[in-house]
């Protein structure tokens, strides 16, 4: 199975910051690579999708970057309904796997 | 309005069996594959199981491979997964989810239900 290992595992940061979070591939995923948020008590929410493409209806403050094995997912501007747990999931290969989460907390 | 609804979770013994559905709409729900994940409490998210389109084509994970099976009723919209032989650490909640083509393989997950709670425990 693919692991997936995600940093931090949790950050506390200000509205208007910058975050960035990191997933790492145990083995190359070419762009198979996806990344959702959670907020307490819902459903997973799809952000990005393929490493880089923004999902319909999510703010253009989400980014994120690729391929390989080292990935990011960033945002420009951290505001107030950003803070929720954040989660990396490759998709090249069965099982599917998720990164142990991030979660942003406000500073 | 597009969406997914999951249903039929419960409190079930250790060794006990129980079924849960997730009734979609306001899509072609037979163009789309479908996949089981679980959130033990406060933990992460784990991929369980996926079915085609069609329904001719299913992956599980190991940890419930030979004790869960997922199926699909197109002229219903709906979704299963029976889950048999249950055991502590299959507590959590299930949530189903859409991909956005008919494989089940290489596929990421644009539509979510809310979740049913599976609570195994004498």
């Amino acid at each position: 199975d693919i692991q997936m290992t995600q940093s931090p595992s949790s950050l506390s940061a200000s509205v208007g910051d910058r975050v960035t979070i990191t997933c790492r591939a145990s083995q190359s995923i070419s762009t198979y690579l996806n990344w959702y948020q959670q907020k307490p008590g819902k459903a997973p929410k799809l952000l990005i999708y393929a490493a880089s493409r923004l999902q319909s209806g999510v703010p253009s403050r989400f980014s994120g970057s690729g391929p390989g094995t080292d990935f990011t997912l960033t945002i420009s501007s951290l505001q107030p309904e950003d803070f929720a747990t954040y989660y990396c999931q490759q998709s090249y290969s069965t099982p599917q796997t998720f990164g142990q989460g991030t979660k942003v907390e406000i500073k | 309005e597009v969406q997914l609804l999951e249903s039929g979770g419960g409190l079930v013994q250790p060794g006990g069996s129980l079924r849960v559905s997730c009734a979609a709409s306001g899509f072609t729900f037979s163009s789309y594959a479908m996949s089981w994940v679980r959130q033990a409490p406060g933990k992460g998210l784990e991929w369980v199981s996926a079915i085609s389109g069609s329904g001719g084509s299913t992956y599980y994970a190991d940890s419930v491979k030979g004790r869960f099976t997922i199926s699909r009723d197109n002229s219903k919209n709906t979704l299963y997964l029976q889950m048999n032989s249950l055991r502590a650490e299959d507590t959590a909640v299930y949530y189903c989810a859409k991909s956005p083509g008919t494989i089940a393989v290489k596929s990421y997950f644009d539509l979510w239900g809310r979740g049913t709670l599976v609570t195994v425990s004498s």
